[in-house]
């Protein structure tokens, strides 16, 4: 079965700084996608980033970043340049579509929670 | 923009009613998802649609749980005889339904359901 584990439950960041938040993977599909989510207080699920198992290249939007290294099973989330409206649950997840495309669900890891400090 | 909508965005109910919970998906997005996150928790899917068909139900965690979605748009999530642990946050996500790996799920506010 697939499983995503991330192993921080909360995290301090200092605003304009680089943090990573860290996701590593399993699964015997060769072939997968990789989703990192925000959700902030509010508690709605905010789309962040998508890498894909085949992707050559990582990927990237904005100030976020995914460091993908596929032989350690890791897809991190790099948020370059914190912002305090970046304190929020981030959550790594990745899509399981079974045999012959029986499901197209999400498994969640636990979340971290990241604090960023003025 | 028309994103998801879930209503009501609060349920306050004594255990042992029924309720119900409304989802409607981004017009046009084929596939709907239910999943329920527990109290600083992650979270835990419960079923998938595809149109009208749901191919995967395997996270309803009993058979007080029941889902169903017409006209390929709005689903209802049915809890009946609520207990207590069924107190969450229930989110509806849709997606475009087109198998792609990037394919993405978009998320609706979620319902906060409190079961006294």
């Amino acid at each position: 079965a697939q499983k995503i584990t991330q192993t921080q439950p909360g995290m301090f960041v200092q605003e304009k700084e680089a943090v990573t938040l860290d996701c590593t993977y399993d699964t015997s599909d060769p072939s997968y996608g990789l989703f990192w989510y925000k959700q902030p207080s509010s508690g709605e699920m905010i789309f962040l980033i998508y890498q894909g198992s085949y992707d050559q290249q990582n990927a990237t939007e904005g100030r976020y970043s995914l460091n993908f290294q596929k032989a350690r099973k890791s897809a991190n989330l790099v948020i370059s340049a914190s912002q305090l409206g970046d304190s929020a649950m981030y959550f790594c997840a990745m899509r399981e579509t079974g045999y012959g495309g029986a499901t197209n669900k999400l498994i969640f890891g636990t979340g971290t929670l990241l604090a960023v400090q003025p | 923009g028309a994103g998801v909508s879930q209503s009501p965005s609060n349920k306050v109910t004594e255990k042992g009613k029924d309720v119900e919970l409304r989802c409607d998906p981004i017009s046009g997005h084929t596939a709907l998802y239910w999943y329920r996150q527990r109290l600083g928790q992650g979270l835990e899917f419960l079923i998938y649609f595809q149109g009208n068909s749901a191919p995967d139900k395997s996270g309803l965690p009993s058979d007080r749980f029941s889902a169903e979605r017409t006209g390929e748009s709005v689903s209802t999530l049915t809890i009946q005889r609520t207990q207590q642990e069924d107190s969450a946050v229930y989110l509806c996500a849709s997606s475009t339904g087109t198998g792609n790996d990037q394919e993405t799920q978009y998320f609706g506010p979620g319902t906060r359901l409190l079961v006294l």
